[in-house]
C-alpha cells in the first residue's frame, strides 16, 4: 500500500502566480481532506469531500481557492492568485470513516511563496 | 472562542522515563480525541483515538486519557525511548468522525 500519496513535495512561486497541488488518497478511502498547516501550528481543514461531492468547504478562501475530486478518486487543489500569506505545508487526507484507523496524511506539499 | 491548547514548549525527558503530554480544550464538547505523532516533513501518523464515554484507553507503549469534566486529554508514553522523538498532536470532533480540530502539538524529546 504506497499511503495517501501527495506532489509536488516542495513549490516554490512568486506572489500572483498559479499553483496546483495534487493526491490521491488510499484505495478505498471516500473521504478525502485538505488541510493547511503553518509553521508551529496545527493542521486547519480547508475542505472535505466524501466521494466527489465537497461537503463542508467553510473554511476554503473561495476567492482564491478551488479543488476539485473528479471521480472521487484524486484530487487537486488551486490557489490563484497565489499570496505571501499562502506560504504553507499542504496536506491531503483520506479516511475510510471508521474512526478507530484515523486518517491517513499524505507528506504534503510545502509551498513557499516569495 | 474554542481553543484547544497543548504545551508549545518542548518536553524533554530522558531514556526510559515516562511522557506525558497534556491537551486542554476550551467551548468544545467532544465525543472523540485523537492522538497523532508528526515527525519533520511528514505528515501526521494516527495513533489512538477515545470517546468521551471511554476514561482510558492503550495501545503497546501509549495510553490515553479523557476527563471531560476537567477538560482535558493525557497521553502517556511508558519506558520512552529516543525513537519516540516527534511532535505530538491531539485533535477533537464534537459529532463524528469527519471533522476533527487539532490542537497545535508538543515537542517531544527523548534524550538517551
Amino acid at each position: 500500500e504506497a499511503g495517501v500519496v501527495q506532489s509536488p513535495r516542495y513549490k516554490i512561486i512568486e506572489k500572483k502566480q498559479p499553483v496546483a497541488f495534487w493526491c490521491n488518497p488510499i484505495s478505498g478511502h471516500n473521504t478525502l481532506y485538505w488541510y493547511r498547516q503553518n509553521l508551529g501550528q496545527g493542521p486547519e481543514l480547508l475542505i472535505r469531500y466524501e466521494n466527489e461531492e465537497a461537503v463542508d468547504d467553510s473554511q476554503l478562501p473561495k476567492d482564491r481557492f478551488s479543488a476539485e475530486r473528479l471521480k472521487g478518486v484524486d484530487s487537486t487543489l488551486k490557489i490563484q492568485p497565489a499570496e505571501l500569506g499562502d506560504s504553507a505545508v499542504y496536506l491531503c487526507a483520506s479516511s475510510s470513516g471508521q474512526g478507530e484507523y484515523g486518517y491517513t496524511f499524505g507528506s504534503g506539499t510545502r509551498l513557499t511563496v516569495v | 472562542s474554542q481553543k484547544i491548547e497543548q504545551n508549545s514548549e518542548a518536553l524533554n525527558i530522558q531514556e526510559g522515563k515516562t511522557a506525558t503530554l497534556t491537551c486542554n480544550y476550551t467551548n468544545y464538547s467532544p465525543a472523540y480525541l485523537q492522538w497523532y505523532r508528526q515527525d519533520p516533513g511528514r505528515g501526521p501518523v494516527f495513533l489512538l483515538l477515545i470517546r468521551e464515554n471511554e476514561k482510558e484507553k492503550r495501545k503497546e507503549r501509549l495510553k490515553v486519557t479523557f476527563d471531560t469534566t476537567l477538560k482535558q486529554s493525557l497521553f502517556h508514553i511508558t519506558a520512552s525511548q529516543p525513537a519516540d522523538s516527534a511532535t505530538y498532536l491531539c485533535a477533537l470532533s464534537e459529532n463524528n468522525f469527519n471533522k476533527f480540530y487539532f490542537g497545535s502539538g508538543t515537542k517531544l524529546n527523548v534524550k538517551p
